[in-house]
């Protein structure tokens, strides 16, 4: 079946640092991608999506680009603030299916210091 | 303003108590979700809710039923809570199942079953 792997968490990084969280996915076909982002006591919100290979997704100054080859779709920032902290959820979407329902990763805990 | 409500936002139950978990979204959406999220797992899918009338089980659907009541709300019961479902219940909509829309959330109710 579908799956999601996060990097483990947690992520502690010092303001204006650069952020990488890992993603990788197995799907048959070519799902489309998603990022989600938790803020402590709320619920998830949509942060950036990708439909398909080579797609860049953009939002907020974060950045993900969907990699067919390495069936990957990592985030990025350049440079991070306190106000990032959060949890960050990967996700996909069977195109195949009828319902297109979620899978999403573990979840990556991040926290920036200012 | 718009989006998904969900009520309560806090519960105990004694194990064995029923309950129902209420969600509606004002957005028009077709499609509605209920998830569990737990610590190091993610969310997990309960049941689905594909268009008015409609509802499927999802990936953890043993011990609840679902309602889809009309095209705004779509609720959860648990008619003999256990203490495995102590968990963060997250209810969701989208606007069709097509594969690159993506989920509205609530903010969640977290149910403590003692």
């Amino acid at each position: 079946g579908d799956s999601v792997t996060q990097m483990e968490g947690p992520v502690t990084l010092s303001e204006e640092a650069f952020l990488t969280i890992n993603c990788t996915y197995t799907a048959t076909g070519y799902p489309s991608l998603f990022w989600y982002v938790q803020y402590p006591g709320e619920g998830l919100q949509l942060l950036l999506k990708a439909t398909k290979a080579d797609d860049k997704g953009s939002n907020k100054g974060f950045e993900a680009t969907y990699r067919k080859e390495t069936t990957s779709f990592h985030l990025e920032k350049g440079s991070v603030q306190v106000s990032d902290s959060a949890v960050y959820f990967c996700a996909l979407a069977p195109k195949e299916t009828s319902g297109s329902r979620l899978t999403f990763g573990e979840g990556t805990q991040l926290t920036v210091n200012p | 303003n718009a989006g998904v409500t969900q009520t309560p936002k806090f519960q105990v139950l004694k194990t064995g108590q029923s309950m129902t978990l209420q969600c509606a979204q004002d957005m028009n959406h077709n499609s509605m979700y209920w998830y569990r999220q737990d610590p190091g797992m993610g969310l997990r899918l309960i049941y689905y809710s594909a268009s008015e009338g409609t509802t499927d089980k999802g990936e953890v659907p043993n011990g609840y039923n679902v309602s889809r009541l009309n095209k705004r709300e779509f609720s959860l019961r648990l008619e003999s809570a256990a203490p495995s479902q102590t968990s963060v219940y997250f209810c969701a909509s989208r606007p069709r199942t097509g594969f690159d829309y993506g989920y509205t959330f609530g903010s969640g109710t977290r149910l403590t079953v003692v």
